[in-house]
């Protein structure tokens, strides 16, 4: 089945920094990458995600990149703020009927 | 749509007893997921329903763990007995397919003491 690493698990940032979460995956026929941000007791909501026919997508602050020839992508905060604190999970398909497997997630911190 | 809706909020029993989740999916959504989050395990997919039928139960742990959907608006999860090591936060997700765009539950905090 498929096996999603996600670095890294901290990531500490100034506030109006940028942070950058990467995710690699092992089944090169997934074709869906989508990244969830979970607040302290709050569930896991989508933010942004990206098919495997894009390299690139951009939802004002929040951008995600795809390399499929090295089976990565990673997830991009602009002008971070401290409602950005949160923990973030990327995750993959398996191409098939698999569901989504995620990753362990990546707790950021927005330094003031 | 008021989301998908996961009941208790908060459970906390005995070792021994019998704990049961419950989940109600968004209308229309034909696959059900349960997910079960520790910091030590992350995100961890138990069991998916297509259609009321279960599809993947690879991820149950044990034979403690049984979950059903009887109909397509409702789903159980169940732990008998209950031990202090499945504490963790259980989720529901539902989706209208099985690869894309999940919508998770509140969770359940399950504390087995």
């Amino acid at each position: 089945g498929e096996n999603v690493e996600q670095h890294p698990s901290t990531l500490s940032v100034q506030e109006g920094d940028s942070a950058v979460i990467k995710c690699t995956y092992s089944d090169s026929a997934s074709n869906y990458f989508p990244w969830y941000k979970q607040e302290l007791g709050k569930r896991p909501q989508l933010i942004i995600d990206i098919r495997s026919n894009v390299g690139e997508k951009k939802d004002q602050r929040i951008a995600v990149t795809l390399n499929k020839t090295a089976k990565h992508f990673s997830l991009h905060i602009t002008e971070t703020q401290p409602e950005d604190s949160a923990v973030y999970f990327c995750a993959a398909s398996g191409g098939g009927a698999d569901g989504l497997t995620f990753g362990k997630g990546t707790h950021l911190i927005i330094q003031p | 749509d008021a989301g998908v809706i996961q009941s208790p909020r908060h459970e906390v029993t005995e070792m021994g007893q019998e704990v049961t989740l419950r989940c109600k999916p968004i209308s229309g959504h034909d696959y059900l997921f349960w997910y079960r989050q520790t910091m030590m395990r992350g995100l961890e997919l138990l069991i998916y329903f297509n259609n009321n039928v279960p599809i993947d139960d690879s991820g149950m742990p044990e034979d403690r763990f049984s979950a059903k959907m009887p109909n397509a608006s409702f789903s159980t999860l169940k732990i008998q007995p209950s031990e202090p090591r499945d504490s963790a936060v259980y989720f529901c997700a539902s989706s209208e397919t099985p690869n894309y765009g999940y919508t998770f539950g509140s969770g359940t905090r399950l504390t087995v003491v």
